[in-house]
């Protein structure tokens, strides 16, 4: 049974550059929410993707976009990268139509992005 | 708003000693409350769920956690302390479709 994986593991990327992450939920889910983790902080809701639409977005700059594919993978871009987007981005999964408290989120490794 | 706070940043427990991280609620309904783990390098994995089925709640490796309304508290315990426990710990709750997370609490395991 295939979890949630993210690629690529590491990125480094300069200060204005654009960054693309990649996720794929794990098998069955249908549901796919992106998180930022700072370094020592808990991670921080960045949106959620349903029916490949964005179904709720927590406080992030339009800079974070992102989209579902109908396979139920996503990606997550940031624009014009600034210092302090420098995280580890977590992608989760789970079934959408459940609700959390019956269809917690499993969690992929996540993406440490360097920005310099 | 629902959230959580976490009460201290760090724990240092010696090896076979209790475990106890604390963490207390803010919500205006009865909450959902989770605990999850992050081990060096990886990400999150769910410990145990609240959903107000029960207020003891066991959860895996040997963890379990008590909802107590009148303390607004969901404290997560061990009575014995493995050097694979060490890690961060999240308490963590709903928000509509999100789960909001508290600041983590490592846990040191002195052997």
């Amino acid at each position: 049974d295939a979890g949630v994986t993210q690629s690529p593991t590491h990125l480094i990327k300069t200060r204005g550059q654009q960054v693309t992450l990649r996720c794929s939920p794990k098998s069955g889910h249908d549901t796919v929410s992106w998180y930022q983790q700072a370094l020592g902080q808990g991670p921080q809701f960045i949106f959620q993707y349903y029916e490949e639409e964005e179904r709720q977005r927590g406080n992030f700059p339009d800079r974070f976009s992102g989209h579902q594919f109908p396979n139920y993978s996503s990606e997550l871009n940031v624009n014009a990268l600034l210092l302090g987007d420098s995280a580890l981005y977590l992608c989760a999964s789970s079934l959408g139509d459940r609700g959390l408290e019956n269809s917690p989120l499993h969690f992929g490794n996540g993406t440490r992005l360097t920005v310099t | 708003a629902q959230s959580v706070t976490q009460l201290g940043s760090h724990v240092s427990v010696s090896e076979g000693a209790l475990v106890l991280l604390r963490c207390n609620y803010s919500s205006s309904v009865p909450p959902y409350l989770f605990w999850y783990v992050q081990y060096p390098n990886q990400g999150l994995q769910l410990l145990l769920k609240y959903t107000s089925a029960a207020t003891l709640v066991k959860g895996i490796n040997g963890f379990e956690a008590e909802f107590k309304k009148s303390e607004t508290s969901f404290h997560l315990t061990k009575p014995s302390a493995h050097m694979s426990d060490a890690a961060e710990y999240f308490c963590a709750t709903m928000g509509g479709f999100k789960t909001i997370f508290g600041a983590g609490t490592r846990l040191f395991v002195k052997a």
